[in-house]
């Protein structure tokens, strides 16, 4: 089963940031922390991963709460093409397999 | 983002009859992985490979399924004798070299009748 928990959907206005929680009290020390999302049945796509520090690529930020219980995912200017379902993941660095949840459904409205 | 092509796009077979899923993962990398999604569920894990053998399984990944690389370059899903059931997204996906951050493939769409 998926050791994180995400809502089930949210709302984010065009060139707002979007910011998407995610849970994960039973992590372990060694295991990051992934985003992934999933545009209507397409391939999921990678987007940032992290083990405690925040991180940012030019997809995104992940912010990760000093405990690691839990950590954020922040798209700084959603676009309408930025609607997808977006998966967090956590994930032993070099584990077999990915895990997923049921994830978020982010809708971007215009 | 690094590229992994997958074919057929969609697959319509009769229930029964054997189809062959078709993947070039990232080049030159030992790993890849084949995951399905059945329409409105989660993306579930099937099998890893690793240098021409089977890493893991899941239990979905009964003796009806096997992978292969055939060649040098692609890797392939076989299911032996469809069922309705294995109507599915089925996705394939490979690191990039250097790190083990998977990266899909768009999918092949299994449609059984």
């Amino acid at each position: 089963d998926a050791k994180t928990t995400q809502p089930t959907s949210m709302d984010c206005a065009e060139g707002r940031a979007a910011n998407l929680p995610c849970n994960h009290s039973t992590i372990s020390g060694n295991e990051y922390v992934y985003w992934y999302r999933q545009i209507h049945s397409q391939g999921p796509q990678y987007i940032i991963h992290g083990l405690k520090n925040n991180e940012t690529n030019e997809m995104a930020s992940l912010i990760i709460t000093e405990d690691r219980k839990s950590s954020t995912l922040i798209l700084p200017h959603a676009t309408l093409r930025d609607t997808a379902v977006y998966y967090c993941i956590v994930r032993v660095a070099g584990d077999d397999k990915i895990i997923f949840g049921k994830g978020t459904r982010l809708h971007i409205l215009p | 983002e690094p590229e992994v092509t997958q074919t057929p796009s969609h697959q319509v077979t009769q229930m029964g009859q054997e189809v062959i899923l078709r993947c070039v993962p990232i080049s030159n990398h030992l790993y890849f992985y084949w995951y399905r999604q059945i329409l409105g569920q989660k993306v579930e894990f099937l099998v890893s490979f690793y240098n021409n053998e089977i890493s893991e399984k899941s239990e979905i990944f009964d003796d009806q399924f096997s992978v292969e690389r055939p060649d040098g370059s692609n890797f392939t899903l076989k299911i032996r004798s469809t069922k309705l059931e294995d109507s599915a997204m089925y996705f394939c996906a490979s690191p990039k070299s250097g790190t083990d951050t998977q990266y899909f493939g768009p999918g092949t769409r299994l449609t059984v009748l």
